[in-house]
This record gives structure tokens, sequence and C-alpha cells, in this order.
């Protein structure tokens, strides 16, 4: 079956790089989602990548997909207090009725 | 504003009220879920709907009762909660299926409704 897992937990200093990991099982994934989801909201789609790249960029967020260990990051460069959100890890796979799989998020703690 | 809403923001039931939230979009989505969010577990999907049709139900209890009149409204009608069901309720659309999906296909959620029972 799916699955997708990261940690639960990152503390990082303000201005440092923040890199969040996520592992998933299924060889058929098309997509793959970074969503931020801030205290009180919904989640927001940060970043997307499709299966066939390997490095997306976009402003401070870099994806890197690792598609033969099956392996995505989500690089924040110079982390800021208005990053501190739960980060949810997602992805597609084929033929699974275009259900997105989510992982349980990973909580970015911003130190001073 | 993500363009799916979400009303209320928040309520407060007893055990034996009935209510239902409300969910909006106007991206011109064909697909739309609930999902439940509590601190103790992850994300749980409860259900699913495609072209107004329900597709799946995550064998959800019949205390939560959803509706899709149209492709834009969504609806979940709640009656006898027990406070396990306390949680944050989100909604989600998306667009296409299959060889009609979108490129960036993706969903996008409303900001919730922050559902407690007592």
């Amino acid at each position: 079956g799916e699955d997708v897992e990261q940690s639960l937990f990152l503390s990082v200093r303000e201005g440092d790089s923040s890199v969040i990991n996520c592992t998933y099982t299924d060889s058929s994934s098309t997509y793959l989602y970074w969503y931020k989801q801030e205290p009180g909201a919904g989640l927001q789609l940060l970043t997307y990548i499709f299966s066939n790249m390997d490095m997306k960029q976009d402003q401070r967020l870099t994806v890197l997909l690792n598609k033969k260990d099956k392996h995505l990051s989500l690089r924040i460069a110079d982390t800021q207090t208005g990053d501190s959100a739960i980060y949810f890890c997602a992805d597609l796979p084929a033929n699974r009725d275009d259900k997105i799989i989510f992982g349980k998020g990973t909580r970015l703690h911003i130190l001073p | 504003e993500t363009g799916v809403t979400q009303t209320p923001r928040h309520l407060v039931m007893g055990m034996t009220n009935k209510k239902s939230l409300k969910c909006e979009q106007h991206l011109g989505h064909n697909a739309m879920y609930w999902y439940k969010q509590s601190a103790k577990k992850p994300l749980e999907l409860m259900f699913v709907y495609s072209l107004e049709e329900r597709v799946e139900n995550n064998s959800v209890p019949s205390r939560f009762s959803p509706e899709c009149p149209n492709s834009s409204h969504l609806f979940l009608h709640l009656h006898t909660l027990q406070p396990e069901d306390s949680a944050l309720y989100l909604c989600a659309s998306s667009q296409g299926s299959g060889a009609n999906r979108a490129p960036n296909y993706g969903y996008t959620f409303g900001s919730g409704t922050r559902l407690t029972v007592v």
C-alpha cells in the first residue's frame, strides 16, 4: 500500500536553512507535493514536483527528488519566523483515482 | 482566501445537537473532499465526491452524513456526536481525473471548521 513518512518535528534557528525530509513507498507516484499549514488554517499548496524532475526551485524553496530512493526534501533558505508551520509531504500515485496521500506532517519550530 | 470557503469557522455543539458544516468552491473543480484533522491522528480522509457522486466513504460513523447537491457545494451534517469527534474539519477540492487531470493537479483546501463537542 501507499505510505508517506516524515519526521514529526524540526527546530531551526532563524536565518538558517531548514530541510524537511520525506520518504514514500509507491514507485508509481506521478506528482509529489509540499503543503504548509499555519496555526488555525487549512493546508496551502507550497510547491509540487513532477516525478520526472529531480529538482525544482522557487525563491527560498528548493525541492529535491531522489526517485530511486523514493526520497523528497524541502529546503527553506533563510528561515524566518513566518515559516513556522506544519509541512505536509504528499504524493499522487498512478491508478489511485486521483487520491493524494498525505504524510503526518512535520512541525517546523523557529528558534530566535 | 484560497477559493474554498468553509463555514462556520468555529462551532461548539452538544452531543444531542444537529448541525451542518458547509463548504463552497467556485474554482470550477469537479471533486470535493472532507478531511478530519485531530491532534492525535494525521489527516483522515472521510468522504470523496466526484461529479457530485460519492465515490469513497472511509468507514466513517453514520453520525456524519455528507451531502453534495452540486459541484460547488458540499455539506457535512452532524448529529449525536461524541467528544472524540472534536477536531478541525477540512474541505478540499480538485479538478480533473485520469487523462484529464491538470498538469499541476493538486487539492485546494479551505481554512477548516474547528468543531468542539461538549
